[in-house]
């Protein structure tokens, strides 16, 4: 059982580059996030999605794209990357509201 | 708003007890609770989803107090193997549900 997929594991980009995190779950959840990590700022949310075709902003939306064109996938786009986008990003997903939370491995992001 | 953790670090002996505090500003539907290893991803502990709610995990239990928007999570009899930082999560009325927004964290070290 897969659980929640993330790729790549690593990245390093430079300034301005465009890149797409992915992220696939298997577990037939309807609602899925990403978060991003740095150091004394816990586990901030970027986008969500509630089911196939809806998404919505989370605390720090801003330079980032989502789309949810099917249950499994939900890929989070670098529209134009920027250093202050170095962090781990987390894929999570439940199946709803107040269940557990499954998070994938992480991506470790460098920007340069 | 991010959820408030108290305190943000917190050294112990192997079998000593400790609590961590979450505190909301907003009125709460659910409290997740979870713990990170350096380097993994966040680990699921317990969702408590009623007020005045308590949850038991082996040696690590939870309670919610809804009318004070607050959630506490307790550890006794500290093992080595719960070295680690401690997230809580909470989902708030009012707001869309499934948009879980994590505290800071709590940097929990267990010394033999």
């Amino acid at each position: 059982n897969a659980g929640v997929t993330q790729t790549p594991k690593f990245q390093v980009l430079k300034t301005g580059q465009s890149m797409t995190l992915q992220c696939a779950q298997d577990m037939n959840h309807e609602y899925m996030s990403w978060y991003r990590q740095d150091p004394g700022m816990g586990l901030r949310l970027i986008h969500y999605s509630v089911g196939a075709g809806i998404t919505d902003q989370g605390e720090v939306p801003n330079g980032y794209n989502v789309s949810r064109s099917t249950t499994e996938d939900f890929p989070l786009r670098l529209l134009s990357a920027a250093p202050s986008q170095t962090s781990v990003y987390f894929c999570a997903s439940s199946r709803v509201s107040g269940n557990t939370i499954y998070f994938g491995e992480g991506s470790w992001l460098t920007v340069v | 708003q991010q959820p408030v953790q108290s305190p943000q670090a917190v050294i112990l002996r192997e079998g000593e007890d400790a609590v961590i505090n979450c505190s909301s500003s907003k009125a709460l539907y659910s409290v997740h609770w979870y713990r990170q290893k350096h380097g993994e991803a966040p680990v699921f502990l317990m969702i408590l989803l009623k007020g005045g709610e308590q949850k038991g995990h082996e040696k690590i239990s939870a309670s919610f107090n809804e009318k004070k928007q607050q959630s506490s999570l307790y550890l006794t009899a500290s093992q080595l193997s719960y070295s680690g930082t401690y997230f809580c999560g909470t989902e708030s009325y009012g707001g869309a549900t499934n948009k879980l927004i994590f505290g800071t964290g709590t940097l929990l070290a267990v010394q033999p």
